[in-house]
């Protein structure tokens, strides 16, 4: 199976901070990433799919790169909803797998 | 707008069986792949089973055997049957629709759209 794993796996940061989630697979995964938007109570939310693509209806502030087996998900300027759990994803080869998350807190 | 709507949860006992059902509208059923993913509670996400558009279906290995997807695309549903449930299979349930489209750079195989999940608690 690829393990995939996310760091850091919780950060704390303000409104308007730019925040970056790193995400490194045990193997290449190509650009078969996927990241994932996570609140309680709440369905998870496509962000990135493909590594780069920004998903239908998300802020630009979102963004992706990555392939092989080293990704990373930014957000350019931090917003009162974006503070969630943020999960990256591989559908490269089954099973498929997540990472164990990233909770992004308020400062 | 899709829509997805998962039902069936509730509590069984350890070694019981249960069926989660997931209507989905919205979209052309028959032409997207489905899969069901779970989160126990304080853990993350796990990939549970997907069924293809043929039908054909695929299982993490925690459920192979012991849990069966299947779809209706003349009721526009995606069901779990689960069997022989253990305390670990305790989680909220999602049923997902695949994204579909370009399958060049794997995007099609991203997880485009979630239900708000049911809850399966297994215990004695």
């Amino acid at each position: 199976d690829i393990q995939m794993t996310q760091f850091p796996s919780s950060l704390s940061a303000s409104v308007g901070d730019r925040v970056t989630i790193a995400c490194r697979a045990s193997q290449t995964t190509s650009t078969y990433l996927n990241w994932y938007q996570y609140k309680p109570g709440r369905a998870p939310r496509l962000l990135i799919y493909a590594a780069s693509r920004l998903h239908s209806g998300v802020p630009s502030r979102f963004s992706g790169r990555g392939s092989g087996t080293d990704f990373t998900l930014t957000i350019s300027s931090l917003q009162p909803e974006d503070f969630a759990t943020y999960y990256c994803h591989q559908s490269y080869t089954d099973p498929w797998t997540f990472g164990q998350g990233t909770k992004v807190e308020i400062k | 707008e899709v829509h997805l709507e998962e039902s069936g949860g509730g509590l069984v006992q350890p070694g019981g069986s249960l069926r989660l059902s997931c209507a989905a509208s919205g979209f052309t059923f028959g032409d997207y792949r489905m899969g069901w993913v779970r989160q126990a509670p304080g853990m993350g996400l796990e990939w549970v089973a997907s069924v293809f558009t043929n039908g054909g279906t695929v299982y993490a290995a925690s459920v192979q055997g012991r849990f069966s997807i299947s779809r209706d695309n003349s009721q526009n549903t995606v069901s779990l049957q689960m069997s022989r449930l253990r305390v670990e299979d305790t989680a909220l349930y999602y049923c997902a629709k695949y994204l579909g489209g370009d399958c060049s750079d794997g995007g099609c195989y991203s997880l485009g759209s979630w239900g708000q999940g049911t809850l399966v608690t297994v215990s004695s």
